[in-house]
């Protein structure tokens, strides 16, 4: 079955670039979610989209920025990068329903290092 | 103080042993009460999730919610050493649907089932 798509898998930047995450959701899923996990934390959540329009913001800084694209695939820009973004980077997709669980998929995660 | 607090462990047992993974949290607004098991430099993966209170088995895990006491056990009996990973708790106040779904997780108990 296909999974979530998460590119790169690995990123190294320097203080003060940008880096732009990609995501592609499992097929027919209209909901995708970003995380940032840093060494030995739980997953922190950024931002969610859902049908191309932002659904819900958490603790993202004012330096990043994300998009869904009409394929449905995200993006998530960060500029004036940081030592301390460097994380783990997870993208999850779902399908809305009517009820229940809307489950959330997890990508692979990206691996940003900011030296 | 986080939403979600859970034992970081480690925790380490032998083959065949009863492991119970407990997570305790604030926010009463949480309906959806999720376990994910994460393995190294992997995407968390849905185990079990239960909605307000009560019980779910399946299989070897049982998870349990006692909304009263803000508590979520999960239990795995006859443990196994393919069981040794990171688990998470997660939860959220809505099913994801069309609204808001983001996880608020625990910190991961990290577990070594070791033969």
């Amino acid at each position: 079955a296909a999974g979530v798509i998460q590119s790169p898998r690995h990123l190294i930047k320097e203080k003060r670039e940008t880096a732009t995450l990609k995501c592609y959701p499992i097929p027919r899923h209209d909901t995708v979610y970003w995380y940032q996990q840093g060494p030995g934390q739980d997953p922190q959540f950024l931002i969610s989209f859902y049908e191309k329009m932002q659904s819900d913001k958490g603790s993202i800084p004012d330096r990043f920025s994300a998009q869904q694209f009409s394929d449905y695939h995200s993006e998530l820009n960060m500029s004036s990068l940081e030592l301390g973004d460097s994380a783990l980077y997870f993208c999850a997709s779902s399908l809305s329903t009517s009820g229940g669980l809307s489950e959330q998929f997890f990508g692979p995660g990206t691996r940003l290092t900011v030296l | 103080q986080k939403e979600v607090e859970q034992d970081p462990g480690p925790l380490s047992v032998p083959e065949g042993a009863i492991v119970s993974l407990n997570c305790t949290y604030s926010n009463s607004a949480f309906q959806y009460f999720m376990w994910y098991r994460q393995y190294s430099r992997k995407g968390p993966e849905l185990l079990m999730y239960t909605y307000s209170s009560g019980n779910k088995e399946d299989g070897r895990f049982t998870a349990q919610v006692d909304k009263s006491s803000k508590y979520i056990s999960l239990f795995i009996r006859d443990s196994q050493p393919s069981d040794s990973a990171t688990y998470l708790c997660a939860m959220s106040a809505t099913s994801g649907g069309t609204s808001y779904g983001k996880l608020t997780f625990g910190q991961g108990t990290i577990l070594t089932v070791h033969p």
